[in-house]
């Protein structure tokens, strides 16, 4: 079975500058998917970035991108120039390209501090 | 375009009583989930239609949990009879298809407290 694991359950941050989530996974199989999603205080989830495993080159979308390494099994999140309203838990998820179940992560409570 | 919707937002109710969660998907969408999500935790998949048929189940408690999406399209999660550790956070969501790299879009979630 798959497992994701985000070992800092709370973090917090300057406004302006980056911050850095971690996360790890365990899974025997080659091909899945890796991603990012943001629960803001009103719950509704949303998707930040997505990581295809057979792709070497990091995913990047405008102020976040990760550092995915697929060796170590690893997938950790940068946000940079940090903004109060990504004040949220963060949950980074797995899921193997033959399925379509989403193994979640803990999370990882960040706040923006102004 | 309107995202997922999700009622009641808030549910209260006492040990042993029903209770029933109602989803609406985007619209279009063909594949809908309904997560459980513990105070402090991430989402659990439940259950997972593909159009109006149960796809994958697995971790659905049985016993006293129902789900049905009988036209394919909104969806209903019932708990009969309602227990403590019941209390959590119900959300559903849906994807265009239910391929691994669709995005699933969620709904705001139903809050259950079970005294």
């Amino acid at each position: 079975a798959q497992t994701v694991t985000q070992s800092q359950p709370e973090m917090s941050v300057q406004e302006a500058e980056t911050v850095t989530l971690s996360c790890t996974y365990d899974t025997s199989e080659n091909n899945y998917y890796l991603f990012w999603y943001k629960q803001p205080p009103s719950r509704q989830m949303i998707l930040v970035i997505r990581q295809e495993a057979y792709k070497q080159q990091n995913a990047t979308e405008n102020r976040f991108s990760v550092n995915f390494q697929k060796a170590a099994k690893s997938f950790s999140l940068k946000i940079s120039d940090s903004q109060l309203g990504d004040t949220a838990m963060y949950f980074c998820a797995f899921v193997e390209t033959s399925g379509s179940r989403l193994t979640f992560g803990e999370g990882t409570q960040l706040t923006v501090n102004p | 375009e309107a995202g997922v919707v999700q009622s009641p937002r808030y549910k209260i109710i006492e040990k042993k009583q029903p209770v029933a969660f109602w989803c609406n998907p985007i619209s279009g969408h063909n594949t809908l989930y309904w997560y459980l999500q513990n105070l402090g935790q991430g989402p659990e998949l439940l259950i997972r239609y593909e159009n109006e048929e149960a796809v994958d189940d697995s971790q659905l408690p049985k016993d006293r949990f129902s789900a049905e999406r009988l036209k394919g399209v909104d969806s209903t999660l019932k708990i009969q009879p309602a227990e403590l550790g019941d209390s959590a956070v119900y959300l559903c969501a849906s994807s265009l298809e239910g391929r691994t790299n669709n995005e699933q879009f969620f709904g705001p979630g139903t809050r259950l407290t079970v005294l």
